[in-house]
């Protein structure tokens, strides 16, 4: 079964400039999360989908945004990009056969996002 | 509020000795649950265990083992006969018991493995 795919692998931006990152959950995922990684602040939680809504959201500005559709594929959109957004930026997905329980997350290869 | 120690940023080892990374967590939850994850330099975060608060065993598979602690609230990671291929970074990471819940990781342990 192939695993989670995110493109693109590697992403040069300009200050001001928007960016969208798409990811495809490993098939028959249900559940798609995001996270950005960077030097300073480690590995921290964006938001998480599932059935194309949006279920949990971490600590980010309004310009961190993202979008799950109906085949569970996931976009997220940063605009008005910064510097500070200079990121390895991880999709994760898990499956969520049944009832509440936390299920493991699979992890991409992520994108590196460069903001100059 | 959750949170994940990982004391030691970085470990060097030879080749074929042991080495144990340190994880300590934080949480007011009675249930949850911990994880391990490798990122080698390709950037991937490889799923190697979970484990829940119910299931104090210790796990071993292959020359990775997993001692879960709930009195000291670890859960360590030992890695034996290290190989180079080895070599990556480690994350731990706690999550809640609900499927909305997002993981907690630590910042890290970067194992360097030396022929």
């Amino acid at each position: 079964k192939a695993g989670v795919t995110q493109t693109p692998r590697y992403l040069i931006k300009t200050r001001g400039q928007q960016v969208t990152l798409s990811c495809s959950p490993i098939s028959g995922h249900r559940s798609v999360s995001w996270y950005q990684q960077t030097p300073g602040q480690g590995l921290q939680f964006l938001f998480e989908y599932f059935s194309e809504t949006q279920r949990n959201k971490g600590n980010f500005p309004g310009r961190f945004s993202g979008r799950q559709f109906s085949n569970s594929r996931s976009e997220m959109n940063v605009s008005t990009l910064e510097l500070g957004d200079s990121a390895l930026y991880l999709c994760a997905s898990s499956l969520v056969v049944s009832g509440d329980i936390t299920d493991t997350q699979y992890f991409g290869p992520g994108t590196r996002l460069t903001v100059l | 509020a959750q949170k994940v120690t990982q004391a030691q940023t970085e470990i060097s080892v030879v080749e074929k000795e042991d080495v144990t990374l340190d994880c300590v967590y934080e949480t007011r939850d009675t249930t949850y649950y911990l994880f391990w994850y490798k990122q080698p330099p390709s950037g991937e975060l490889v799923f190697l265990i979970r484990r829940n608060s119910f299931d104090e065993q210790n796990e071993i598979s292959g020359r990775y083992s997993w001692n879960f602690q709930k009195s000291t609230s670890s859960f360590n990671f030992t890695i034996t006969a290290s190989q180079v291929v080895d070599s990556a970074v480690y994350f731990c990471a706690l999550s809640g018991a609900h499927n909305t819940d997002k993981l907690i990781f630590g910042t890290g342990t970067r194992l360097q493995v030396f022929p």
